[in-house]
């Protein structure tokens, strides 16, 4: 049982550079977000979903797109980036019903610098 | 913005005393719930404690929670080198979104 695994660890980008934030849960979670982390701001929301097939978008979603096609996956894209987006990533999951009843499990993060 | 505060931003202590931090709300809730985050890793769930409840414990951990000021404190007694961490206290902010504070980093000094 792993748990949530996020992949890369780390990753460089150039400005204007796309790439794909990979998220995946084994313990068939309805509940997944994406969290931004930066330093003195806590944890923001990016964007969430309650089950394949539906997202939403959380307090910070722009420059961000998400799918969620299965329960186990839900990437993260950067469309196009920016240095604004230099920060840490975090993945988590949950039990959905009653979301703040529930523990989310979190992910390592992956740490995304933008050149 | 619906994050909440937590007090102090940071905290350093001595091993063996002990370690409280304060976290402040804006809704109302249901639930209040506390994690940890040690150093480059994700968060880890600690508590959860019910609207209904004014105290919870487990273990070193105690958590109060006094809805009519829309606060809670997490208390680490006897703390040890390993509490060091950062800790965060989250609530349910709106449908299906899941708000934290911006956490009181502990340093506990061997």
């Amino acid at each position: 049982n792993a748990g949530v695994t996020q992949t890369p660890k780390f990753q460089v980008l150039k400005t204007g550079q796309s790439m794909t934030l990979q998220c995946a849960q084994d313990m068939n979670h309805e509940y997944m977000s994406w969290y931004r982390q930066d330093p003195g701001m806590g944890l923001r929301l990016i964007h969430y979903s309650v089950g394949a097939g539906i997202t939403d978008q959380g307090e910070v979603p722009n420059g961000y797109n998400v799918s969620r096609s299965t329960t186990e996956d839900f990437p993260l894209r950067l469309l196009s980036a920016a240095p604004s987006q230099t920060s840490v990533y975090f993945c988590a999951s949950s039990y959905s019903p009653g979301l703040g009843n529930q523990p989310q499990h979190f992910g390592d993060g992956t740490r995304l610098s933008i050149l | 913005s619906q994050q909440g505060e937590e007090d102090p931003q940071a905290l350093s202590i001595q091993e063996g005393e002990n370690a409280t931090m304060n976290c402040s709300y804006k809704t109302s809730i249901n639930n209040l719930q506390w994690y940890r985050q040690n150093s480059g890793r994700g968060l880890v769930h600690l508590i959860l404690i019910r609207s209904n409840e004014r105290e919870k414990h487990s273990g070193r951990l105690r958590v109060t929670l006094d809805t009519s000021k829309k606060s809670s404190s997490l208390l680490i007694t006897a703390s040890r080198a390993a509490d060091t961490a950062s800790y965060f206290c989250a609530w349910r902010g709106g449908s299906e979104k899941l708000v934290f504070g911006k956490g009181t980093k502990l340093t506990v000094n061997p």
